[in-house]
């Protein structure tokens, strides 16, 4: 079954610098999480998007944006990167829905690491 | 994790059963679930439980709700070298609401 893909797996960046972070749902499913896990941490809820719209907002700083596009994948862009930054970002993508589809699955992560 | 507080660690021996225990403190939570980390992989879902069951039962995996404590288990049963990860577990509201996760707990299987 197809899952949640993340892309880059894997980033560098140094401070101050840009990234950009994308996420593409299970087929079908609408609306699109991202979490930031650090080092030893639980994963903290970031942003959340249904239907291109943001739906719910964590703990994301104000460096930090996000869009879903019409294709329902989505860009978590970030900006004026600090070594704090440094962490595992997760995207998840759901249906809301009945039962199980309101389930949140989650893709590999990006792993982002700021020198 | 500050609203979902989980033990740190956890160690058993091979083909013995695991108990992670796990409590919360948001009572509206319609879902509660369990994830699996292994060490620099993503979360996988083990398994979910609506907040109006009391158990659920997955193979080898049970979970126990206790709504009035607010208190969820996961038991691993013959619990193998490949359960050895971070289980995380997380409440939620369902729909478009975000999930939050406990602080996890490090199962370590003793071959």
């Amino acid at each position: 079954a197809a899952g949640v893909i993340q892309s880059p797996r894997h980033l560098i960046k140094e401070k101050r610098e840009t990234a950009t972070l994308k996420c593409y749902p299970i087929p079908r499913h609408d609306t699109v999480y991202w979490y930031q896990q650090g080092p030893g941490q639980d994963p903290q809820f970031l942003i959340s998007f249904y239907e291109k719209m943001q739906s719910d907002k964590g703990s994301i700083p104000d460096r930090f944006s996000a869009q879903q596009f019409s294709d329902y994948h989505s860009e978590l862009n970030m900006s004026s990167l600090e070594l704090g930054d440094s962490a595992l970002y997760f995207c998840a993508s759901s249906t809301p829905g009945q039962g199980h589809t309101d389930t949140q699955y989650f893709g590999p992560g990006t792993r982002l690491t700021v020198l | 994790g500050e609203d979902v507080e989980q033990s740190l660690f956890l160690s058993v021996r091979e083909g013995d059963s695991s108990v992670i225990n796990c409590t919360y403190t948001d009572s509206s939570s319609t879902y509660l679930y369990w994830y699996k980390q292994e060490p620099g992989a993503g979360l996988q879902l083990l398994t979910y439980i609506f907040s109006n069951m009391d158990m659920k039962q997955d193979q080898r995996l049970t979970v126990l709700l206790n709504k009035k404590d607010k208190h969820l288990s996961l038991r691993i049963a013959d619990t193998q070298t490949g359960d050895s990860a971070i289980y995380f577990c997380a409440e939620g509201s369902g729909g478009y609401q975000k999930v939050t996760f406990g602080t996890g707990t490090k199962l370590q299987v003793i071959p």
